[in-house]
């Protein structure tokens, strides 16, 4: 089946780097995918991973698979006030062509 | 900027009564998604339309809840004798699909509140 797990929150120090934790169930998984939700918006691409990569780097943002714990990371590097929102992780078959199974999300704190 | 559109971005309505939404998804985009998401939770995925065929239904809630997509184009949600249970925010999301990756962009959805 299909899941996926994130803690709900995470507190950091403007500056400092952000690391969001996400694991999925589906070993058949091809693309996974970072969201970001600010108050009363929609969801924003912010980056994504095929399966047979270990790890993208774009700007600020470094994402990292595990595949054989099926463990995926984002980092945000030098976190400011605006990166304050809901990250949500999801993972996809056949790219995402039947729908994605999203994370509850986690909420990024920024503490000045 | 022609991203995804979502009209009307809130709607109030009486338990009971039927509501539709649209979306315009981004132009050259050929596969439109549903997705529902209710307070503190992830999107969960409704249903989806490549060009004007609706290639997955099963996911949606319940025989109340519709969508069409008749020309390929633009889509509609309609959900009839709402229920305070159906309060959430309604997102629509569009790719192009080929034969490799085809990440969803979406709308900035529409919340219903069921009084």
């Amino acid at each position: 089946g299909e899941d996926v797990e994130q803690s709900l929150f995470l507190s950091v120090r403007e500056g400092d780097s952000s690391v969001i934790n996400c694991t999925y169930t589906d070993s058949s998984s091809t693309y996974l995918y970072w969201y970001k939700q600010e108050p009363g918006a929609g969801l924003q691409l912010l980056t994504y991973i095929f399966s047979n990569m270990d790890m993208k780097q774009d700007q600020r943002l470094t994402v990292l698979l595990n595949k054989k714990d099926k463990h995926l990371s984002l980092r945000i590097a030098d976190t400011q006030t605006g990166d304050s929102a809901i990250y949500f992780c999801a993972e996809s078959i056949r790219g995402g062509a039947d729908g994605l199974t999203f994370g509850k999300g986690t909420h990024l704190i920024i503490q000045p | 900027d022609t991203g995804v559109s979502q009209n009307p971005r809130h709607k109030i309505t009486k338990r009971g009564q039927n509501v539709t939404f649209r979306c315009d998804p981004i132009s050259e985009h050929n596969r439109l998604y549903w997705y529902r998401q209710t307070l503190g939770q992830g999107p969960e995925f409704l249903t989806y339309f490549q060009n004007e065929a609706q290639l997955e239904k099963s996911r949606l809630l319940s025989d109340r809840f519709s969508a069409e997509r008749p020309k390929g184009s633009f889509s509609t949600l309609e959900i009839q004798r709402t229920e305070q249970g159906d309060s959430a925010m309604y997102l629509c999301a569009s790719s192009l699909y080929r034969q490799s990756n085809s990440p969803l962009h979406f709308g900035n959805g529409t919340r219903l509140t069921v009084t």
